[in-house]
């Protein structure tokens, strides 16, 4: 089955404390982001990676890293989380060089910094 | 001003209506145009997808574009419960592009 896998599905963290969302797709897809989902600002773009080893910035990506080092992974890196990284983090991949209509989104990771 | 502008909602409807949610956008360079639907704690799922204006029916899903007045549509006729969800609306003017531009989302809620 053709999917995006975010792990962990929901997490709780203290400020400061780095933690890593692991994304993975089994679709052998060229492209992978990172969006935030907030109430009212709806998806805003983290990180995106047009393939292994190309990463570049979206809208906001303060506080936050990435990596590509396979295909198939894109994990998620807050150094140092704070607060306002609280937050519903979607991964997405697509075939091709960029978002396309046959993208799929993984489930989400619900972040809550305290 | 938001490049896209979507009402959020919410939306309450019977069973059986007429559904309509729209988006507005201001970049005229847009020319490809989304619909996802969003369950409660899942991943946004694409529902429709339209390239430049005009419209594209599947089903009892209507998508509408109007360019000139950059403004564009879903439809969901005999709305059932399980249409209750959010739906986003999302553009580009590329087919692939390094990012989507999203609405906010409408939630929609369709009573039995």
């Amino acid at each position: 089955e053709a999917q995006v896998t975010q792990n962990p599905r929901y997490l709780i963290t203290v400020t400061g404390k780095k933690l890593t969302v692991t994304c993975s797709q089994n679709m052998n897809h060229e492209y992978m982001s990172w969006y935030r989902q907030d109430p009212g600002l709806g998806l805003r773009q983290i990180y995106y990676s047009m393939n292994v080893e190309v990463t570049d910035k979206g809208d906001v990506p303060e506080g936050y890293k990435v990596s590509r080092k396979e295909k198939r992974n894109f994990p998620l890196i807050l150094e140092s989380p704070s607060p306002n990284q609280t937050s519903l983090y979607f991964c997405a991949s697509s075939p091709g060089q960029g978002f396309s209509a046959e993208a799929f989104f993984g489930q989400g990771t619900r972040l809550t910094v305290v | 001003q938001k490049e896209v502008e979507q009402d959020p909602g919410p939306l309450s409807v019977p069973e059986g209506a007429i559904v309509s949610l729209n988006c507005t956008y201001s970049n005229s360079a847009f020319q490809y145009f989304m619909w996802y639907r969003q369950y409660s704690r899942k991943g946004p799922e694409l529902l429709m997808y339209t390239y430049s204006s005009g419209n594209k029916e599947d089903g009892r899903f209507t998508a509408q574009v109007d360019k000139s007045s950059k403004y564009i549509s879903l439809f969901i006729r005999d709305s059932q419960p399980s249409d209750s969800a959010t739906y986003l609306c999302a553009m580009s003017p590329i087919y692939n592009t390094d990012k989507l531009i999203f609405g906010t989302g409408t939630r929609l809620q369709v009573f039995p």
